[in-house]
């Protein structure tokens, strides 16, 4: 596709239920970030993959979070026993090996009530 | 750490005047990215400009330059001839060798007509 994009653009879910988002970044990108932006904050890093491997998987805030790229394309953010802290809006980005641009899609609102 | 901090929350300005975004930032890597993004309402980041480190002139593209100040760690981003289509979140983001993008949390810029 022309951009990245993402899946479901909103999502409402109970509490303690399990969510999973979508991310489909540029063709040829091999890097994909995932952060998270709560309302009146900048994002915050999650995870960043470089092909299929999470290269830095610091930001995942505890392990109800994790994100695969199985086959180096697509990626999905999985998140279990939801909690209301949840809520935000999940952002993924793309980019070109080295390449110091990294192109964003408009994000998952994940509302958790 | 890398850090980045953004003391301005929010800034009203006159269409057609300019206005500077103020950014400061840590980072113990001698080279390293500096980046101004622009977020509208539709919630899709948008590259305004980029610094890199080791290049001591200051970047511009068309209404929008920096002032980096190296020393300093100081990062600040101008807008010259505001236009309503401005008005948005600028965040202000770092990025080390690690190719982790690092957020401030924000400035939300008004453009009055």
């Amino acid at each position: 596709g022309a951009g990245v994009s993402q899946t479901p653009s909103n999502k409402v879910t109970e509490k303690g239920k399990y969510v999973e988002l979508r991310c489909d970044p540029i063709s040829g990108h091999t890097a994909l970030y995932w952060y998270r932006q709560s309302l009146g904050q900048g994002p915050e890093f999650l995870i960043y993959f470089q092909g299929t491997g999470a290269a830095d998987d610091s930001g995942l805030p505890n392990d109800r979070f994790f994100a695969v790229r199985p086959e180096g394309s697509v990626s999905t953010l999985k998140i279990q026993r939801t909690e209301r802290g949840d809520s935000a809006v999940y952002l993924c980005a793309s980019s070109f090996p080295g390449a110091t641009e990294a192109f964003f899609g408009q994000g998952t609102r994940l509302t958790v009530v | 750490a890398q850090t980045v901090t953004q003391s301005q929350p929010e800034m009203s300005v006159q269409e057609a005047e300019t206005v500077t975004l103020s950014c400061t930032y840590d980072t113990s890597e001698s080279n390293y990215y500096l980046f101004w993004y622009k977020q509208p309402p539709s919630r899709q980041m948008i590259l305004v400009i980029r610094q890199e480190a080791y290049k001591q002139q200051n970047a511009t593209e068309n209404r929008f330059s920096v002032n980096f100040q190296k020393a300093a760690k100081s990062f600040s981003l101008k807008i010259s001839d505001s236009q309503l289509g401005d008005t948005a979140m600028y965040f202000c983001a770092s990025m080390n060798r690690d190719d982790k993008i690092i957020f401030g949390k924000g400035t939300r810029l008004h453009i009055l007509p």
